[in-house]
Order: structure tokens, then sequence, then C-alpha cells
């Protein structure tokens, strides 16, 4: 079964930094891609983040560049966010998505739970 | 980057009956390759997002067929033909052809009336 658990969520004040991780199983993850996606309160799903399976290509929304970084360890199973200079508009939940290949191409076919993080004094 | 909009952003149902959600892009989704790169997620109270249908038209595993998506270019629609009480929550449509970065609509709340 495939299974993304996320952690390392909080409550940080602006400008502090915070980092999370996606744990995967169930699934051979360094063949996939993987993408970061949050939802904050009161908004729609927004697009974070985007790695490939050797970390040769990584992308990042205008609204988060220089500011986060996404990373992998193939040989852990685990995805990362670093997030520094963090703002009250980074408030979200924040999720790991894997997105298909073959058989489903180009959608994020599962998603882990989601963890919080808030940016507020 | 493309804009993906939706319609209605709020949609009460009466259980047993049908529903209908638009999504518009601002640049055709249509590959070469003949797919329309356009996804479509419900986001369900107190849970992460789950796909229903993937490449405009193909039902993601596990998902009822009472679900159905259509359209290609720049329009899609997503139908549910009889709606059920668990089928509330948001419904989200995603670009995946001109990325990055992924795009997703604003979001369409069906609730049961």
């Amino acid at each position: 079964e495939v299974q993304l658990v996320e952690s390392g969520g909080g409550l940080v004040q602006p400008g502090g930094s915070l980092r999370l991780s996606c744990a995967a199983s169930g699934f051979s993850f360094s063949d996939y891609n993987m993408n970061w996606v949050r939802l904050a309160p009161g908004r729609g799903l927004e697009w974070v983040s985007y790695i490939s399976g050797s970390s040769n290509t990584i992308y990042y929304a205008d609204s988060v560049k220089g500011r986060f970084t996404v990373s992998r360890d193939n040989a852990k199973n685990s995805l990362y966010l670093q997030m520094t200079g963090l703002r009250a508009e980074d408030t979200a939940v924040y999720y790991c998505a894997r997105k298909g290949t073959v058989l489903v191409p180009a959608a994020l076919d599962y998603w882990g739970q989601g963890t919080l993080v808030t940016v507020s004094s | 980057d493309i804009v993906m909009t939706q319609s209605p952003l709020s949609l009460p149902v009466t259980p047993g009956e049908p529903a209908t959600i638009s999504c518009r892009s601002s640049q055709s989704l249509l590959h070469s390759n003949g797919n329309n790169y356009l996804d479509w997620y419900l986001q369900k109270p107190g849970q992460s997002p789950q796909l229903l249908i993937y490449l405009g038209s193909d039902r993601a595993s596990g998902v009822p067929d009472r679900f159905s998506g259509s359209g290609s270019g720049t329009d899609f629609t997503l139908k549910i033909s009889r709606v059920e009480a668990e089928d509330v929550g948001v419904y989200y449509c995603m670009q995946a052809l001109h990325t990055p970065p992924r795009s997703f609509g604003q979001g369409t709340k069906l609730e049961i009336k």
C-alpha cells in the first residue's frame, strides 16, 4: 500500500525556519517524481515545489523561490522541504504528493495527510 | 502562468440529483500526443486531496463510475450522475501540461441541500 506521511510542521515566528519531511512507503520511491502542495486557510490548493526522482530537476513556485529548498534521500525513502524566511502567508497545511508515471501520467496520484505550518508571532 | 477558472464556486445539490462543475484554462491543455493534461481532485472535509480524474476523462482507481470527466483544449467538465452524501467537499481542476507551475482552479464546494 502506498503511504506518504508528512511531519515537521508547527508554530514558527515570522522570519523563522522549519524543515518538513515526507516518509514514503509501499512503492519504489526513487522511481517517482514528487511534489509539495499547500492549502492555506480560506484559500485553494497551491503547488509549491517539484523534484525529480534523481533530484536532477527541481522547480519552485514564484511565491517560495529563494526561500524554500526541496530535497530527497532515496536511500531513506524521504522527501524534505526546508523553509526559511517564513511569512504569515506561508501558513498552510503542506502535503507531499506523488506524481504518477505511465499508468497515471502527470497527475498527482497519492497524497499524504498533510502537516500544518503556522507562521505567527 | 496558466490560469484555471472554475464555476460555480458553490454547488448545493439534492442527493440523487446530478451535478456539473466547469473548468476553463487560459491556454489549451491538449498535447500533441492527443491527451488533455487536466486532472480533477476532491478534498473531502478533514481529508487530503484525492485524484478523481486524470487526462481529462480517465477515472482513477477506485473512483465510482458516477464520476465522469469530459472536454478538450480549454474547456472541461466534471459530472456526477447522482450525488451521494459522501461526495461533499471541494473539487479542484488542475492543469499538468504547462509546468512549472502546476495550476489549480479556485475550487468548487459541493454541499448537500
